[in-house]
């Protein structure tokens, strides 16, 4: 059975350019989180979604940051513009039933921005 | 407020020994869920335990242990005779009652474990 599938694996854009960071969750989970890890400041939850809803942005840094979750099976995360501060990698995670369960992650995507 | 420490950023044993991770939590919540998740260096978190506050139980894995103690607030991580496949970066995370009656997770800042041969 697949796991979480994030793409790209990596991305290197420049500073101003929009970037999009997709995930496709474990069948049958109704709940997704997005997630960035950087050495300054660890994992942060950014946003997650229950049943396709968004429940809690308060983690998303910036209005430059959105994300969406059109259907059960994919959600994307959207820096428009990026900035150099917003490297870092993104992890996709999704759970079953109920958020207090294990968060299957996905491979992450290392974004860069120069 | 919700707080996990893991006061130990690097720990750096020879192989065999035993080690022990520690994790402090803040917490005012009297039902919450402690977590521990591994992220070797290919990058992707993998679920180890998940222990509710209810059930202060050790939990013994193969090589691994955990050790939850309410009274210290602590949920702690050994692993026995550790091995090279080991060296990873292991998080604590605690997840409390949040929007919606949601438990959402709040990640410590990890430890990471080097294990030489």
């Amino acid at each position: 059975d697949a796991g979480v599938i994030q793409s790209p694996r990596h991305e290197v854009t420049e500073m101003g350019q929009e970037v999009t960071l997709r995930c496709k969750p474990i069948s049958g989970h109704d709940y997704l989180f997005w997630y960035r890890q950087t050495m300054m400041r660890g994992l942060e939850l950014l946003i997650y979604f229950n049943n396709n809803v968004p429940i809690d942005d308060s983690g998303m840094p910036e209005d430059r940051f959105s994300a969406k979750m059109p259907n059960a099976s994919f959600s994307t995360l959207k820096i428009q513009p990026s900035e150099p501060r917003d490297s870092a990698v993104y992890f996709c995670a999704s759970s079953l039933v109920s958020s207090y369960n294990e968060q299957f992650f996905g491979p992450g995507t290392r974004l860069t921005v120069l | 407020a919700q707080k996990v420490t893991q006061a130990q950023t690097e720990i750096s044993v020879v192989e065999k020994e035993d080690v022990t991770l520690d994790c402090v939590y803040e917490t005012r919540d009297t039902t919450y869920y402690l977590f521990w998740y591994k992220q070797p260096p290919s990058g992707e978190l993998v679920f180890l335990i998940r222990r509710n506050s209810f059930d202060e139980q050790n939990e013994i894995s193969g090589r691994y242990s955990w050790n939850f103690q309410k009274s210290t607030s602590s949920f702690n991580f050994t692993i026995t005779a550790s091995q090279v496949v080991d060296s990873a970066v292991y998080f604590c995370a605690l997840s409390e009652a949040g929007t919606g009656g949601s438990y959402i997770p709040t990640f410590g800042r990890g430890t990471s474990l080097i294990v030489h041969p």
